[in-house]
C-alpha cells in the first residue's frame, strides 16, 4: 500500500495569512493527487485533482503542486472558512489511500 | 443537480447485521463508481471500496475485503454498505461518493451515517 504523511497535523493561523500543507508518499505516484476539506460535522469536499488542478467553484486562493513523492496544497490568504482539516489521498493504485489529516486552527 | 442520500444513523449490539445505503440522484447512476469511505471516531479516512452499478464490479480495500459487502441495485439507483456480524470496532461514520469521471478520486459525497456498535 501507498502510504501518505502529511505534516503538519496541526497549525495554528491567522485569517490572512499564507498557509502550506505537505503530503509525502511512500512511493512516486505521479501527479495522482488529490486535496479534501473536511468542515467538522460535514463531508469531505473536492479542493484539487491531479495534484494541481482546481476543482470547479473552489476559490483561486487554493492551489497545489508536486509530482511524484512531494506534494503541497497552499491557501494563499487564510478565510474564516478556510479553518477545517485538510486530507491529501493518492489514486494511482489501489488500494487508495489518505493522508493523516491537517486540521488548521485560528490562532 | 448530483446528490447522494445516505439512510440514517444505526444503533446496533455486536453480532448484528446491518446494511446501510446511498442514494443517488441528479445524474446516471449505471455509469459512475460509488465508493465508501469510513470515518472512525475523531480520525482520517479510508476507502473501504468501490462499485460499479452498471454491472456491480466491485473492488475491496484489503483492510476490508471479507468483513463487509458492497452491493448496488440499479433499479432504484441506490448502493449499500453491509455487514453480517458487527464488531464494536465497526463503529464509525461511513460515507458514500461519487468517483470521478475517469480518476480514482470522489467529487460528490453523501452526508455520512453513523453507525454505532455497542452491548
Amino acid at each position: 500500500d501507498i502510504q501518505l504523511t502529511q505534516s503538519p497535523s496541526f497549525l495554528s493561523a491567522s485569517v490572512g495569512d499564507r498557509v502550506t500543507i505537505t503530503c509525502r508518499a511512500s512511493q512516486g505516484i505521479r501527479n495522482y493527487l488529490a486535496w479534501y476539506q473536511q468542515n467538522p460535522g460535514k463531508a469531505p469536499k473536492l479542493l484539487i485533482y491531479a495534484a494541481s488542478t482546481l476543482q470547479s467553484g473552489v476559490p483561486s486562493r487554493f492551489s497545489g503542486s508536486g509530482s511524484g513523492t512531494e506534494f503541497t496544497l497552499t491557501i494563499s490568504s487564510l478565510q474564516p472558512e478556510d479553518f477545517a482539516t485538510y486530507f491529501c489521498q493518492q489514486f494511482t493504485s489501489i488500494p487508495l489511500t489518505f493522508g493523516g489529516g491537517t486540521k488548521v486552527e485560528i490562532k | 443537480e448530483v446528490q447522494l442520500v445516505q439512510s440514517g444513523a444505526e444503533v446496533k449490539k455486536p453480532g448484528e447485521s446491518l446494511k446501510i445505503s446511498c442514494k443517488g440522484s441528479g445524474y446516471t447512476f449505471t455509469t459512475y463508481w460509488i465508493g465508501w469511505v469510513r470515518q472512525m471516531p475523531g480520525k482520517g479516512l479510508e476507502w473501504v471500496g468501490t462499485i460499479y452499478p452498471g454491472d456491480s464490479d466491485t473492488r475491496y480495500s484489503p483492510s476490508f475485503q471479507g468483513q463487509v459487502t458492497i452491493s448496488a441495485d440499479k433499479s432504484i439507483s441506490t448502493a449499500y454498505l453491509q455487514w453480517s456480524s458487527l464488531k464494536a470496532s465497526d463503529t464509525a461514520l461511513y460515507y458514500c461518493a461519487r468517483r470521478g469521471t475517469t480518476m480514482e478520486l470522489f467529487e460528490y459525497w453523501g452526508q455520512g451515517t453513523l453507525v454505532t456498535v455497542s452491548s
